[in-house]
C-alpha cells in the first residue's frame, strides 16, 4: 500500500498562475481532505470530501477550488495562485472524520 | 480562549527522561481526543487516540480529565527518536471537524 500520495512534492509559481495539486490514496477511505500549514498558524481546512462527487469548504476556502471526481483521488485547484498560499499543502483521508492518514505534502512558494 | 491550546515548548530532556505535556480545550462537549507527531518538514502521523479516560501504547501514555477539560501525553524513557512536535486534536462533536493545537515541540537530547 501506497496511502497517501501527493504530486508535485515542490512547486513555484508565479502570482496569477494556475495549478493543480493531486492527492491519491490506496486505502479506500470516503473522507479526504486538504489542509495548509503556515508557521504559527498549524494546520487549516482548506477543503474536504466525504465520498466520490462530494466536496465542501473548510476553514480557509478562498482561493481554491476542489473535485473528487474518483474516490481514490481529491484534486486541489489554485487558479489565480497570491503570495499568501505560499505554504505546505497536506492531503489527508480517513475511514470517519476523526483518525486521518496524511500525504508527504506539497511545499508551494508563489513569487 | 483558543479552542485547542498547547505550550508551544521547546521542551527539551535528556535521553531516558520523562516527559508530559499538557493540551486544553474549551469545548465542554467534546467527543474525542488525538495526539499526532510530526517530524520536521515531515507530515503529522497519528499517535494515539482517545476516546474515553485515557489510552496506553508502550512508552506512551495519554490521560482524559473532562471535569478540568485537558489531555496530557506522557513519554517515559525518553529516545532520541522521539524529538517531533507533537499536536492536540480534538473532536468538538455534532460532526464538525477536528480543531487542531499548534503543537508543543520535544527535543530528546543525548
Amino acid at each position: 500500500n501506497a496511502g497517501v500520495t501527493q504530486t508535485p512534492k515542490f512547486r513555484v509559481l508565479k502570482t496569477g498562475q494556475s495549478m493543480t495539486l493531486l492527492c491519491a490514496q490506496d486505502m479506500n477511505h470516503e473522507y479526504m481532505y486538504w489542509y495548509r500549514q503556515d508557521p504559527g498558524m498549524g494546520l487549516r481546512l482548506i477543503h474536504y470530501s466525504v465520498g466520490e462527487g462530494t466536496t465542501a469548504k473548510g476553514e480557509v476556502p478562498d482561493g481554491y477550488n476542489v473535485s473528487r471526481l474518483k474516490k481514490q483521488n481529491f484534486l486541489l485547484g489554485l487558479e489565480s495562485a497570491a503570495p499568501s498560499q505560499t505554504s505546505v499543502y497536506f492531503c489527508a483521508s480517513g475511514l470517519s472524520h476523526y483518525e486521518q492518514y496524511f500525504g508527504p505534502g506539497t511545499r508551494l512558494t508563489v513569487t | 480562549r483558543k479552542e485547542v491550546e498547547q505550550d508551544p515548548g521547546p521542551f527539551n530532556v535528556p535521553e531516558g527522561a520523562t516527559v508530559a505535556f499538557n493540551c486544553t480545550y474549551s469545548n465542554s462537549a467534546s467527543q474525542s481526543f488525538f495526539w499526532y507527531r510530526q517530524d520536521c518538514r515531515k507530515e503529522p502521523k497519528l499517535l494515539m487516540s482517545v476516546y474515553s479516560s485515557g489510552n496506553e501504547d508502550g512508552r506512551f501514555t495519554a490521560q482524559l480529565n473532562r471535569a478540568s477539560q485537558y489531555i496530557s501525553l506522557l513519554i517515559r524513557d525518553s529516545k532520541l527518536s522521539d524529538s517531533a512536535t507533537y499536536l492536540c486534536v480534538v473532536n468538538p462533536g455534532n460532526n464538525r471537524k477536528l480543531i487542531w493545537g499548534l503543537g508543543t515541540s520535544l527535543a530528546v537530547n543525548p
